[in-house]
Order: structure tokens, then sequence, then C-alpha cells
């Protein structure tokens, strides 16, 4: 079957870094998604890879390794905002999205 | 403002009550979704519309029933519902429905409590 792993929960300070890990196992692949989603509000795009390596956007950037199924998304100077859960998704060889179930980012002063 | 709007935000029902859930979006997308989200679990597919046909029903019982009457608005359909429904329902919409980046934009969800 498809699975998408990453951890329930993190917890993290206030103007440090955080690494949210993802792995996944699908029938092929065609891209991976980052999502944010405060507590009740929308799921918000946060970044696409579909090629390895590293993309930076501002304060997060988002790390794909093929050959592992493994993707991390990495968030530089915490803010208490970026509190909120953290969505991965693949798209596999269908074009079906295979969503793994958050991870919960908690944000200390 | 997100460009699709969801409505009611919080609705409670009884099992044997009918409601309708909508979904707006003004994004001029031409995919339009329905998701479940429940606490800790992966966001659950339950229908898509591309170009205003329905391309995929996820073994969704029938007490959900979806209505796309063009690409900007989405119904969900709700009757006799069981407790076990009651969970977070998403609308989301994207460009297409196939794509390999296709990035969705989600509404901020109808909270539903089946009584």
């Amino acid at each position: 079957g498809q699975n998408i792993d990453q951890p329930t929960e993190m917890t993290a300070t206030e103007g440090a870094i955080v690494q949210i890990n993802c792995t996944y196992q699908t029938s092929g692949f065609n891209g991976l998604f980052w999502y944010q989603q405060h507590a009740g509000e929308a799921p918000t795009f946060l970044s696409y890879n579909v090629l390895d390596g590293l993309e930076e956007k501002g304060r997060f950037s988002s790390f794909l390794s093929r050959s592992k199924g493994y993707s991390y998304l990495l968030l530089k100077e915490l803010q208490m905002k970026d509190s909120a859960s953290y969505l991965c998704a693949v798209t596999d060889s269908n074009y079906q999205l295979i969503w793994g179930a958050g991870t919960k980012l908690i944000i200390k002063p | 403002e997100t460009g699709v709007t969801q409505t009611p935000r919080h609705l409670v029902m009884g099992m044997t009550n009918k409601k309708s859930l909508k979904c707006e979006q003004h994004l001029g997308h031409n995919a339009m979704y329905w998701y479940k989200q429940s606490a800790k679990k992966p966001l659950e597919l339950m229908f898509v519309y591309n170009f205003k046909e329905q391309t995929e029903n996820n073994s969704v019982p029938s007490r959900f029933s979806p209505e796309c009457p063009n690409s900007s608005h989405l119904f969900l359909h709700l009757h006799t519902l069981q407790p076990e429904d009651s969970a977070l329902y998403l609308c989301a919409s994207s460009q297409e429905a196939v794509s390999g980046a296709n990035v969705l934009t989600f509404g901020a969800g109808s909270r539903l409590t089946v009584l």
C-alpha cells in the first residue's frame, strides 16, 4: 500500500531551527508538497519538490531525495506564528495525492 | 482571503437531518474537491470534479451526495449521517485535476458534528 510517515508532534523554541521529516512509499512519484495548517484554518501551500535537492523560500526550505523516499521541511528563525500543523503529500503515478497525517509543531518562547 | 469560501463553518445535525455544505471558489480553477479531515489522520479524498464532471468517488457512502452545478460551486448534501461522520470537511480547488504540480487552494472547512 501507499504510505506517508511524518512525526505526530514536535516542539521547538522561538528563534531556533526545526526540521520536519517525511518518508514515503508510493506507486510512482510526480512530486512532493508541504502545506501549513493553522488550527481552525485552511491548509495553505508552502512548497513543491519534484527534483532532488533543496528549495529555499525565505525562512522555509524543503529538501527531497527520491532515491531514499525522503523529504524534510526546514524552518529557520522560528516565530510563534509558525505553530501549526505541517502536512506532507506525494503525487503518485496516477496523479493521486497521498497525504501524511501531519506534524503538529509547537513553538515555545 | 483564500479564494475558496465554505459555508457553514460549523454545523450540528441529528442523524435523521438533511443538510448541505457549500463551497465557492473565485480563482477561475477547473477542478474542485471534497476532503474529510479527522484528528490525527491523513486527509481523505472524497470526490473530485474536473470541468464540472465527477472524476473521482473514493468509495464514499451514499449518505454523502456531491453536486457541482458549475466550475465555481460545489455542494455536499448530507442525509442520515452517523456519529463517525463528525469531522472537518474541506473543499479545495486547483487549476486542473490531473497534474504533478497540482497546487490545491483550500477553504477553511466546515466543522460537522453528528449527534
